[in-house]
């Protein structure tokens, strides 16, 4: 089965680090673009980061940027957001999804989430 | 960065209705727009990508329109399994915006 599974998260102090994780299985992980994306307790979706197939790119939020790393290791088809000077505002589940490009057969091209794990959920606090 | 406005934030319809929500993008963004559905306690899940392409295994009931600005999801006849809150999502350009969100509630 194609499989997402998300790991790391907890309870941390304000200004304090953590570091999530993505395990994938199921598919050719190497292949693909990776996303992060948050949702804040009772709110809607924010996309946080995304991440080249081979780890040589990535695009960042600007509420988030400066203070996030997205990394990833294909050998061990895991991917990771290294979260730095967390804040209140940073309290949220986190999910990874699989960023799939689609195209529409006339030089279109369309990004999508198609595969989510069940998230992790992140809690800034003192 | 891009700021895609959904309305209504909510609704409440009865299962069979025929119900339309409307995405609006702060500027064009081509037909770089999908839908995602979120049931309460789960991540959300891909229904529409470039705007009216179905994902797979999305039922028939759902389609999707518009290019531009102007986006709308509609859902003919809808099911229990159907009550869920949407998101729209803008892949035009970095940082990808999503829709505040429009909960499908029961009448």
């Amino acid at each position: 089965d194609v499989q997402l599974v998300e790991s790391g998260g907890g309870l941390v102090q304000p200004g304090g680090s953590l570091r999530l994780s993505c395990a994938a299985s199921g598919f050719t992980f190497r292949s693909y673009w990776m996303t992060w994306v948050r949702q804040a307790p009772g709110k809607g979706l924010e996309w946080v980061a995304n991440i080249k197939k081979d780890g040589s790119e990535q695009n960042y939020a600007d509420s988030v940027k400066g203070r996030f790393t997205l990394s990833r290791d294909n050998a061990k088809n895991t991917l990771y957001l290294q979260m730095d000077t967390l804040r209140a505002e940073d309290t949220a589940v986190y999910y990874c999804a699989r960023d799939r490009t689609y195209s529409d057969g006339s030089g279109r091209y369309y990004d999508v989430f198609d595969i989510w794990g069940q998230g992790t959920l992140v809690t800034v606090s003192s | 960065a891009i700021q895609m406005t959904q309305s209504p934030s909510s609704l409440s319809a009865s299962v069979g209705d025929r119900v339309t929500i409307t995405c609006r993008a702060s500027q064009g963004i081509r037909s770089d727009l999908g839908w995602y559905q979120q049931r309460p306690g789960e991540a959300p899940k891909l229904i529409i990508y470039a705007a009216s392409s179905l994902h797979n295994e999305v039922p028939s009931r759902f389609s999707g329109s518009g290019s531009g600005t102007d986006f709308t999801l509609t859902i003919s006849g809808l099911r229990p399994e159907d009550f869920a809150t949407y998101y729209c999502l803008q892949d035009y350009i970095y940082p990808r915006t999503f829709g505040q969100g429009t909960k499908v509630e029961i009448k």
